[in-house]
């Protein structure tokens, strides 16, 4: 079946305009998961959603950074007033229900903040 | 202290050599683990679970010490195509828990 699917793969933007990233889990998923990466880095957690419940936002950089879940399936990672040190690939990942299921993750989209 | 820590390395092994990874997490009810493979500019991919009774598949072998807190992964038998980052991952419970990724232990494997 399909993975987790992101978009765009990759995009350029300047300093200080507004950059929305998509994420289309996997379907049936109850669990949501975004991600940083800067090159050479481990993962930094940003957000995190289950089901219907609140967002786990503890990971989100600055009031910059918001992300929302529609339906329970698609997210949009927004990045308002971007900044050069928002420069990272951005990770989705996905997972069923379960303590024990692993997550799958998305290809990512690649931020470049020139 | 990190949630999930991992020696970062690098490790620089021959083919043909075994190599083992810890990582060690801080909260005991932390409820399930895994190992991830990262290879350069991809995302990460599930290697294997980690199960309490400790659990092997071909050449990879995981187990877990609840008492000490800590997982291990053991690669025998390495592969060049086993160069990667491994990362750690512990899952806190409940019906879909947050994870904790640690930040990888990097592998070179050379010929």
């Amino acid at each position: 079946g399909a993975g987790v699917s992101q978009s765009p793969s990759n995009k350029v933007t300047e300093k200080g305009k507004d950059v929305e990233l998509r994420c289309d889990p996997i379907s049936g998923h109850t669990a949501l998961y975004w991600y940083r990466q800067s090159l050479g880095q481990g993962l930094e957690f940003l957000i995190y959603f289950q089901g219907n419940s609140a967002p786990d936002k503890s990971g989100l950089p600055s009031d910059r950074f918001s992300a929302e879940r529609t339906g329970g399936s698609v997210s949009t990672l927004t990045i308002q007033r971007t900044q050069q040190e928002d420069s990272a690939v951005y990770l989705c990942a996905s997972r069923a229900s379960g303590p024990y299921n692993e997550q799958f993750f998305g290809p990512g989209t690649r931020l470049t903040v020139l | 202290r990190k949630e999930v820590e991992q020696d970062p390395g690098p490790f620089n092994v021959p083919e043909g050599a075994t190599v083992a990874f810890n990582c060690t997490y801080s909260n005991s009810a932390s409820q399930s683990f895994f190992w991830y493979r990262q290879d350069c500019r991809k995302e990460p991919k599930l290697l294997m679970s980690v199960y309490s009774s400790g659990n092997e598949d071909g050449r990879f072998t995981a187990q877990l010490n609840r008492a000490s807190q800590y997982i291990s992964l053991l690669i025998r038998d390495s592969k060049l195509s086993d160069s990667a980052t491994y990362l750690c991952v512990v899952n806190k419970g409940g019906n879909a828990g947050k994870s904790t990724f640690g930040d990888g232990t990097t592998l070179t494997v050379k010929p």
